[in-house]
Protein backbone atom coordinates (compact mmCIF):
# COMPACT_ATOMS: atom_id res chain seq x y z
CA UNK A 1 0.00 0.00 0.00
CA UNK A 2 0.87 3.75 -0.16
CA UNK A 3 3.57 4.89 2.05
CA UNK A 4 5.26 7.87 3.53
CA UNK A 5 8.57 7.89 4.95
CA UNK A 6 10.00 10.40 6.82
CA UNK A 7 13.67 11.29 8.03
CA UNK A 8 15.31 11.86 9.80
CA UNK A 9 13.47 9.86 13.31
CA UNK A 10 15.01 12.36 15.71
CA UNK A 11 17.13 15.37 15.35
CA UNK A 12 19.13 17.92 18.14
CA UNK A 13 20.12 21.23 17.60
CA UNK A 14 21.68 23.74 19.07
CA UNK A 15 19.76 26.73 19.27
CA UNK A 16 20.33 29.33 16.27
CA UNK A 17 21.16 26.24 13.75
CA UNK A 18 18.73 25.36 10.88
CA UNK A 19 16.83 22.09 10.90
CA UNK A 20 16.00 20.15 8.05
CA UNK A 21 13.05 16.96 7.62
CA UNK A 22 12.19 15.20 4.24
CA UNK A 23 9.09 13.15 3.40
CA UNK A 24 9.17 10.17 0.59
CA UNK A 25 6.00 8.81 -0.99
CA UNK A 26 6.31 5.61 -2.61
CA UNK A 27 3.25 7.26 -5.35
CA UNK A 28 2.55 10.66 -6.71
CA UNK A 29 0.87 12.37 -4.33
CA UNK A 30 -1.63 15.01 -5.25
CA UNK A 31 -0.80 17.64 -2.49
CA UNK A 32 1.07 17.38 0.86
CA UNK A 33 0.62 18.38 4.14
CA UNK A 34 2.91 19.92 7.15
CA UNK A 35 1.67 19.32 10.50
CA UNK A 36 2.94 20.18 14.01
CA UNK A 37 2.73 18.16 17.25
CA UNK A 38 3.69 19.63 20.48
CA UNK A 39 4.89 17.18 23.33
CA UNK A 40 1.32 16.37 24.86
CA UNK A 41 -0.86 18.19 22.33
CA UNK A 42 -2.35 17.19 18.91
CA UNK A 43 -0.78 18.14 14.85
CA UNK A 44 -1.48 21.33 14.26
CA UNK A 45 -2.07 22.35 10.48
CA UNK A 46 1.05 24.63 9.37
CA UNK A 47 0.67 24.58 5.35
CA UNK A 48 -0.58 22.39 2.09
CA UNK A 49 1.76 22.16 -0.95
CA UNK A 50 -0.28 21.33 -4.23
CA UNK A 51 1.40 22.75 -7.03
CA UNK A 52 5.04 20.30 -8.55
CA UNK A 53 8.05 22.26 -7.41
CA UNK A 54 6.42 24.73 -5.12
CA UNK A 55 8.03 26.77 -2.61
CA UNK A 56 6.52 28.07 0.37
CA UNK A 57 7.84 30.27 2.86
CA UNK A 58 6.41 30.81 6.45
CA UNK A 59 9.07 32.95 8.50
CA UNK A 60 11.72 31.06 9.30
CA UNK A 61 9.97 27.84 7.76
CA UNK A 62 10.62 26.88 3.70
CA UNK A 63 8.62 24.31 2.18
CA UNK A 64 8.89 22.38 -0.87
CA UNK A 65 7.24 19.90 -3.33
CA UNK A 66 8.76 18.15 -5.31
CA UNK A 67 8.98 17.89 -9.17
CA UNK A 68 7.82 14.40 -9.26
CA UNK A 69 5.53 15.53 -6.20
CA UNK A 70 6.48 12.20 -4.57
CA UNK A 71 9.02 14.07 -2.16
CA UNK A 72 8.69 17.08 0.35
CA UNK A 73 10.81 18.97 2.86
CA UNK A 74 10.38 21.52 5.33
CA UNK A 75 13.59 23.88 6.34
CA UNK A 76 13.80 25.87 9.41
CA UNK A 77 16.15 29.14 9.73
CA UNK A 78 18.11 29.87 12.74
CA UNK A 79 15.64 27.42 15.14
CA UNK A 80 14.29 28.77 18.55
CA UNK A 81 13.17 27.03 21.24
CA UNK A 82 9.62 27.40 20.38
CA UNK A 83 10.31 24.87 17.73
CA UNK A 84 10.30 22.01 19.32
CA UNK A 85 8.04 19.32 18.59
CA UNK A 86 7.39 16.64 16.27
CA UNK A 87 6.69 17.35 12.23
CA UNK A 88 5.17 15.24 10.29
CA UNK A 89 4.33 15.33 6.38
CA UNK A 90 0.98 13.83 5.16
CA UNK A 91 -0.04 13.38 1.42
CA UNK A 92 -3.09 12.24 -0.32
CA UNK A 93 -2.99 10.90 -3.73
CA UNK A 94 -6.97 10.19 -4.49
CA UNK A 95 -10.19 12.25 -4.09
CA UNK A 96 -11.07 11.33 -0.88
CA UNK A 97 -10.24 12.72 2.21
CA UNK A 98 -7.93 9.99 3.69
CA UNK A 99 -4.21 11.48 4.67
CA UNK A 100 -1.36 9.12 4.63
CA UNK A 101 1.17 10.61 7.47
CA UNK A 102 4.97 9.89 7.69
CA UNK A 103 6.37 8.98 11.23
CA UNK A 104 7.25 12.40 11.65
CA UNK A 105 10.47 13.76 13.17
CA UNK A 106 10.90 15.25 16.41
CA UNK A 107 12.91 18.36 16.83
CA UNK A 108 14.80 19.14 20.20
CA UNK A 109 16.46 22.57 20.47
CA UNK A 110 19.03 22.98 22.89
CA UNK A 111 19.31 26.62 24.14
CA UNK B 1 -7.69 26.85 19.12
CA UNK B 2 -9.06 24.90 16.29
CA UNK B 3 -13.11 24.76 17.79
CA UNK B 4 -12.76 21.16 17.45
CA UNK B 5 -13.74 19.61 20.56
CA UNK B 6 -13.67 15.27 21.62
CA UNK B 7 -14.45 13.69 24.75
CA UNK B 8 -13.69 12.10 27.08
CA UNK B 9 -10.34 13.44 27.78
CA UNK B 10 -8.58 10.01 28.91
CA UNK B 11 -10.19 6.56 28.96
CA UNK B 12 -9.19 3.36 30.98
CA UNK B 13 -10.87 0.29 29.20
CA UNK B 14 -10.13 -3.79 30.04
CA UNK B 15 -9.46 -6.02 27.09
CA UNK B 16 -12.50 -7.25 25.46
CA UNK B 17 -14.47 -3.89 26.47
CA UNK B 18 -16.20 -1.47 24.46
CA UNK B 19 -15.75 2.03 23.95
CA UNK B 20 -17.41 5.48 22.10
CA UNK B 21 -15.29 8.35 22.04
CA UNK B 22 -17.54 11.18 20.57
CA UNK B 23 -15.95 14.71 18.13
CA UNK B 24 -17.68 18.28 17.56
CA UNK B 25 -16.64 19.60 14.68
CA UNK B 26 -15.84 23.10 14.25
CA UNK B 27 -18.43 25.59 13.03
CA UNK B 28 -19.62 24.89 9.49
CA UNK B 29 -17.87 22.12 9.25
CA UNK B 30 -19.63 19.27 7.40
CA UNK B 31 -16.55 16.48 7.64
CA UNK B 32 -15.23 14.48 10.17
CA UNK B 33 -11.78 11.83 9.88
CA UNK B 34 -11.08 9.53 12.71
CA UNK B 35 -6.94 8.97 13.32
CA UNK B 36 -5.23 6.29 15.84
CA UNK B 37 -1.90 7.68 16.73
CA UNK B 38 -0.08 5.24 18.99
CA UNK B 39 3.46 6.28 20.74
CA UNK B 40 5.76 7.43 18.81
CA UNK B 41 3.78 6.76 15.49
CA UNK B 42 2.69 9.36 13.27
CA UNK B 43 -1.35 9.21 12.44
CA UNK B 44 -3.00 6.40 11.07
CA UNK B 45 -6.48 7.39 9.26
CA UNK B 46 -9.44 5.12 10.49
CA UNK B 47 -12.33 6.67 8.00
CA UNK B 48 -13.93 9.54 7.06
CA UNK B 49 -17.57 10.74 7.49
CA UNK B 50 -19.14 13.19 5.25
CA UNK B 51 -22.75 14.39 5.55
CA UNK B 52 -23.56 11.31 7.69
CA UNK B 53 -22.54 9.14 5.36
CA UNK B 54 -18.89 6.91 5.17
CA UNK B 55 -16.02 8.33 2.74
CA UNK B 56 -13.38 6.27 2.76
CA UNK B 57 -11.61 3.93 5.30
CA UNK B 58 -8.51 2.82 6.38
CA UNK B 59 -7.11 -0.53 7.47
CA UNK B 60 -8.85 -1.27 10.43
CA UNK B 61 -11.05 -4.45 11.14
CA UNK B 62 -15.12 -4.12 11.31
CA UNK B 63 -15.13 -3.44 15.26
CA UNK B 64 -14.20 0.00 14.51
CA UNK B 65 -17.18 1.70 13.33
CA UNK B 66 -18.76 5.07 13.25
CA UNK B 67 -21.63 7.71 12.55
CA UNK B 68 -22.09 11.16 11.99
CA UNK B 69 -25.10 13.11 13.36
CA UNK B 70 -27.07 15.75 11.51
CA UNK B 71 -25.02 18.33 13.05
CA UNK B 72 -21.50 16.82 11.94
CA UNK B 73 -20.13 15.69 15.27
CA UNK B 74 -19.23 11.74 15.18
CA UNK B 75 -18.48 9.02 17.43
CA UNK B 76 -16.54 6.09 16.85
CA UNK B 77 -16.97 2.93 18.18
CA UNK B 78 -14.44 -0.06 19.06
CA UNK B 79 -15.68 -3.32 20.41
CA UNK B 80 -13.70 -6.24 21.70
CA UNK B 81 -10.89 -4.08 22.55
CA UNK B 82 -7.31 -5.21 22.51
CA UNK B 83 -4.47 -3.94 24.02
CA UNK B 84 -3.20 -2.74 20.70
CA UNK B 85 -5.98 -0.55 20.64
CA UNK B 86 -4.35 1.68 23.38
CA UNK B 87 -3.37 5.23 21.45
CA UNK B 88 -4.34 8.55 21.18
CA UNK B 89 -7.52 8.53 19.26
CA UNK B 90 -8.03 11.83 16.90
CA UNK B 91 -10.61 13.15 15.27
CA UNK B 92 -10.29 16.49 12.28
CA UNK B 93 -12.57 18.18 10.93
CA UNK B 94 -12.86 20.01 7.83
CA UNK B 95 -14.89 21.51 5.23
CA UNK B 96 -16.27 18.97 2.22
CA UNK B 97 -14.63 15.91 1.72
CA UNK B 98 -12.26 17.10 -1.08
CA UNK B 99 -8.54 16.01 -1.31
CA UNK B 100 -7.71 19.52 -1.14
CA UNK B 101 -8.96 20.55 2.32
CA UNK B 102 -7.26 21.33 5.03
CA UNK B 103 -7.99 19.16 8.54
CA UNK B 104 -8.35 21.30 11.67
CA UNK B 105 -7.75 18.50 14.55
CA UNK B 106 -9.30 18.19 18.12
CA UNK B 107 -7.27 17.25 21.43
CA UNK B 108 -7.75 13.83 21.40
CA UNK B 109 -8.81 10.61 23.35
CA UNK B 110 -6.07 9.01 25.46
CA UNK B 111 -7.32 5.32 25.38
CA UNK B 112 -5.77 2.76 27.73
CA UNK B 113 -6.69 -0.81 27.47
CA UNK B 114 -5.47 -3.11 30.36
Amino acid sequence: GQQVMQIPQYQHVQEGEDFTTYCNSSTTLSNIQWYKQRPGGHPVFLIQLVKSGEVKKQKRLTFQFGEAKKNSSLHITATQTTDVGTYFCAGRTSNTGKLIFGQGTTLQVKP
Amino acid sequence: ETGVTQSPTHLIKTRGQQVTLRCSSQSGHNTVSWYQQALGQGPQFIFQYYREEENGRGNFPPRFSGLQFPNYSSELNVNALELDDSALYLCASSLGRGQFNEQYFGPGTRLTVT
